[in-house]
């Protein structure tokens, strides 16, 4: 079945940092991908998601592009702020088409003044 | 739209007891879920359903029930409660017309069981 590998942290970074999450994942043919983001005390939301290969998802300053040949998906942004300190998970959708999302564990981001 | 809502928030249940998660959406999504996440292991799917009628077990379903009589509505029974289902438990739904993989989530369910 499908599955996904993330760094489970926690990640810490000073305010303006870079911030880089990798994501590897298998799958059977090419699902589409995505990024959820759990602030504290909520549910997930979708921060960002890309159909097919070579496509770059974008959100909030949060960028991944859809690498086929190494079943990636890295989350990445240039300037963190103090309000992206949440859990992000990568999520490749279920190739068979059954909705069915894997998820990773989630890293949790802390973000420092 | 509200979206996809849960209740209770919090819940504290003894060893034994049942009770159900409501969970309900009105987008009129075909394909609802539930997920628990606990620390370290992310969320696992517990049971879901692709219509009215028709639901499958997911990764963890033992000890839980699901129905869905409904399109909106897809409540989450346990049956019979255990201190290893305290988690915080996730309903999402997803239209078969959106991309595959994308859910909407509730904001969650907190559960102890004592």
């Amino acid at each position: 079945g499908d599955s996904v590998t993330q760094m489970e942290g926690p990640v810490t970074l000073s305010e303006e940092a870079f911030l880089t999450i990798n994501c590897t994942y298998t799958a059977t043919g090419y699902p589409s991908l995505f990024w959820y983001v759990q602030y504290p005390g909520e549910g997930l939301q979708l921060l960002l998601k890309a159909t097919k290969a070579d496509d770059k998802g974008s959100n909030k300053g949060f960028e991944a592009t859809y690498r086929k040949e190494t079943t990636s998906f890295h989350l990445e942004k240039g300037s963190v702020q103090v309000s992206d300190s949440a859990v992000y998970f990568c999520a490749p959708g279920n190739s068979g088409g059954y909705q069915k999302v894997t998820f990773g564990i989630g890293t949790k981001l802390q973000v420092i003044p | 739209n509200a979206g996809v809502t849960q209740t209770p928030k919090f819940q504290v249940l003894k060893t034994g007891q049942s009770m159900t998660l409501q969970c309900a959406q009105d987008m009129n999504h075909e394909y609802m879920s539930w997920y628990r996440q606990d620390p370290g292991m992310g969320l696992r799917l517990i049971h879901y359903s692709v219509g009215a009628g028709i639901t499958d077990q997911g990764e963890v379903p033992n000890g839980y029930n699901v129905s869905r009589s409904t399109t909106e509505d897809f409540p989450l029974r346990l049956l019979s409660a255990a201190p290893s289902q305290t988690s915080v438990y996730f309903c999402a739904s997803s239209s078969v017309e959106g991309v595959v993989g994308e859910q909407f989530f509730g904001p969650g369910t907190r559960l102890t069981v004592l």
